[in-house]
């Protein structure tokens, strides 16, 4: 059963890069899809981007211009970094794992989440 | 606003049946774009519960089930338990904005 872990910073000053990374667990990081997640304080999911298999990425297009995924497979990790944040990026963050039914994307497994709060 | 539309809140009594609406448009389910759903946990992450708008992962109780028609996704809860008190989020594409897109989210209370 793959299992995944976010790490990071639980605070960033404004106008700062956000870096989280997600170990992966129980599985072959390199033969899946990944994904970053967040949710603010008491709302709702915002899909952030998929790295693929093939180092392929995409991203939500409201985040397209600060947000980068990579991966580095010698660790078995993947990495979110948001760049310029305020406040409004406040937010829990979850790492997961892309699946497939046929065409569609969805979220097989989460990681717990990591609290980021941006303030000075 | 989310592009899929849930009601912020549902109940229940215990050993009831619940049902949870999603409801999009023409650019996303009504686009043959299937509809996942999660349940959150307070204080904890999402779980995927139904995927391809009807199928359960291994594990989820058979009395979660899911359906799609149109436009709307439902989410139908059968024997209701105290331990189904959760968020509950469904999750599809959507083609002309080029993004996954979820729900606002529905907390089940049960009475």
């Amino acid at each position: 059963q793959v299992q995944l872990q976010e790490s990071g910073p639980g605070l960033v000053k404004p106008s700062e890069t956000l870096s989280l990374t997600c170990t992966v667990s129980g599985g072959s990081i390199s033969s899946n899809d990944w994904s970053w997640i967040r949710q603010p304080p008491g709302k709702g999911l915002e899909w952030i981007g998929f790295i693929y298999y093939n180092g392929r990425t995409t991203y939500n297009p409201s985040l397209k211009s600060r947000v980068a995924i990579s991966v580095d497979t010698s660790k078995s990790q993947f990495s979110l970094k948001l760049t310029s944040v305020t406040a409004a990026d406040t937010a829990i963050y979850y790492c997961a794992r892309r699946g497939a039914f046929g065409s569609d994307s969805l979220f097989i497994s989460w990681g717990q989440g990591n609290m980021v709060t941006v303030s000075s | 606003q989310s592009v899929l539309t849930q009601p912020p809140s549902v109940s229940g009594a215990p050993g009831q049946r619940v049902t949870i609406s999603c409801t999009g448009s023409s650019s996303n389910v009504g686009a043959d774009f299937d509809v996942h759903w999660y349940q959150q946990l307070p204080g904890t992450a999402p779980k995927l519960l139904i995927f391809g708008s009807s199928h359960r992962p291994s594990g989820v109780p058979d009395r979660f089930s899911g359906s799609k028609s149109g436009t709307s996704a439902s989410l139908a809860i059968t024997g209701l338990q105290a331990e189904d008190e959760a968020d509950y989020y469904c999750q599809s594409y959507d083609t002309s904005l080029s993004l996954v897109v979820f729900g606002g989210g529905t907390k089940l209370t049960v009475l």
